[in-house]
């Protein structure tokens, strides 16, 4: 069965680094584009990034462009999503999730939970 | 950036009652790229209805969907105790994917 386990998240002050990961299993990796959407407490979901099968193609949305970096492994099977100059307003659960060909999200992991404060 | 905007932002039924969700577009969405997601406290969201209409595996037919342009709605006929939750309607266009707001449907 299709597994995404995501992991790295933690508490981290204003202008730090954090990477986060997301290990699938129970597919083919390399068939599927993949994405990272998040969830700041008590608030709805913001698609944050996406990449293709191929990983040769890469978009961010605006709130994160420049500061987080999307990529994969595909000899683990791994997403990453490296996030650099984190501010408050990045606090939130990270969802990795698998892309469809109708670019919707089939399956999601459970979440990491990154908390930017001071 | 398309923006989606979800009506209403809170739905107040009773277990057997029908509930209408709705999700306008501030552009023509390709109905092909507008999905469905329940999520329940504590859970990620689960995929309900892709391309508008089509119900995801393993969604009950209790769930459907329909629409078009900018004007999308979910309706659920004979809510189930279980489908109290927030849904949220998502697209994709130009390389981006937006999410609504989301509406809550409670007891």
């Amino acid at each position: 069965q299709v597994q995404l386990v995501e992991s790295g998240g933690d508490v981290v002050q204003p202008g730090q680094s954090l990477r986060l990961s997301c290990a699938a299993s129970g597919f083919t990796f390399t068939s599927y584009g993949m994405d990272w959407v998040r969830q700041a407490p008590g608030k709805g979901l913001e698609w944050v990034a996406v990449i293709w099968s191929d990983g040769s193609t890469k978009y961010y949305a605006d709130s994160v462009k420049g500061r987080f970096t999307i990529s994969r492994d595909t000899s683990t099977n791994s997403l990453y999503l490296q996030m650099n100059s984190l501010r408050a307003e990045d606090t939130a659960i990270y969802y990795c999730a698998r892309l469809t060909a109708n670019w919707n999200f089939d399956y999601w992991g459970q979440g990491t939970l990154v908390t930017v404060s001071s | 950036e398309i923006v989606l905007t979800q009506s209403p932002g809170t739905l107040s039924l009773s277990p057997g009652e029908r509930a209408t969700l709705s999700c306008r577009a501030s552009q023509s969405v390709v109905s092909t790229y507008l999905a469905w997601y329940q999520q329940k406290p504590g859970q990620p969201p689960r995929l309900l209805i892709y391309s508008a209409s089509t119900r995801a595996t393993g969604i009950p037919g209790r769930f459907s969907g329909s629409g078009s342009g900018t004007d999308f709605s979910l309706s659920i006929s004979g809510l189930e105790p279980e489908d109290f939750a927030v849904y949220y309607c998502q697209q994709y266009g130009n390389s981006l994917f937006t999410f609504g707001p989301g509406t809550k449907v409670e007891i």
